[in-house]
């Protein structure tokens, strides 16, 4: 099994530009999780969905931050305008439950 | 939202010693979860605890869910070099919808 993946692994971008960060979830999981990790606020949840379907977005920062699940193997979390207080390392998790979340290798994103 | 207090923050061991650390919590939990971070990596799951009191094993790992559900630790016996990471816990609780809390993690270092 080739695990979570996501894409890119590494991300510099400029402020106001926009960002969209991608993840392809374990085949079968129902669940999948959207994180944010910090130095200094360590690993947040900002959304997850199940079935396709957003659950819980109440960790999403602000309007700036969107998450879609079009099918059962493809999601993106997109920042429009980015700034520089977004840089942090973004990760995907999937899971067949909620409990149990098998966490992709993460997207480092350095906004300028 | 829920709080966690993970400590130490950070230890030295020599190869060979046992580790211990903790979480605590004002709240309690339904689940408790314990994760290792590798550098430039995600979290992986180590061990989870679903009922109080409950003690886990999974090799040289030994983690316990606090009577009160307001605690947890994990245990790591005979310490190796590869035991080098952040470790963190999560509390877990179902009220609603799911809500997780991570803890700032204990970051390991293993003396050869």
């Amino acid at each position: 099994d080739a695990g979570v993946i996501q894409s890119p692994r590494h991300e510099v971008t400029e402020m106001g530009q926009e960002v969209t960060l991608r993840c392809k979830p374990i085949s079968g999981h129902d669940y999948l999780f959207w994180y944010r990790q910090t130095m200094m606020r360590g690993l947040e949840l900002l959304i997850y969905f199940n079935n396709n379907v957003p659950i819980d977005d109440s960790g999403m920062p602000e309007d700036r931050f969107s998450a879609k699940m079009p099918n059962a193997s493809f999601s993106t979390l997109k920042i429009q305008p980015s700034e520089p207080r977004d840089s942090a390392v973004y990760f995907c998790a999937s899971g067949e439950t909620y409990n149990e979340q098998f966490f992709g290798p993460g997207t480092r994103l350095t906004v300028l | 939202g829920q709080q966690l207090n993970q400590s130490p923050q950070s230890m030295f061991i020599q190869e060979g010693e046992d580790v211990s650390m903790n979480c605590t919590s004002s709240s309690i939990f339904n689940t408790w979860l314990w994760y290792k971070q590798d550098p430039g990596e995600g979290p992986v799951l180590l061990i989870a605890l679903y009922k109080a009191g409950e003690l886990t094993s999974n090799g040289r790992l030994t983690a316990q869910f606090g009577i009160t559900r307001k605690d947890s630790f994990l245990n790591i016996s005979a310490s190796i070099p590869s035991d080098v990471g952040i470790y963190f816990c999560a509390g877990l609780l179902l009220a609603g919808s799911y809500q997780l809390t991570f803890g700032k993690g204990t970051k390991l270092s293993v003396i050869p």
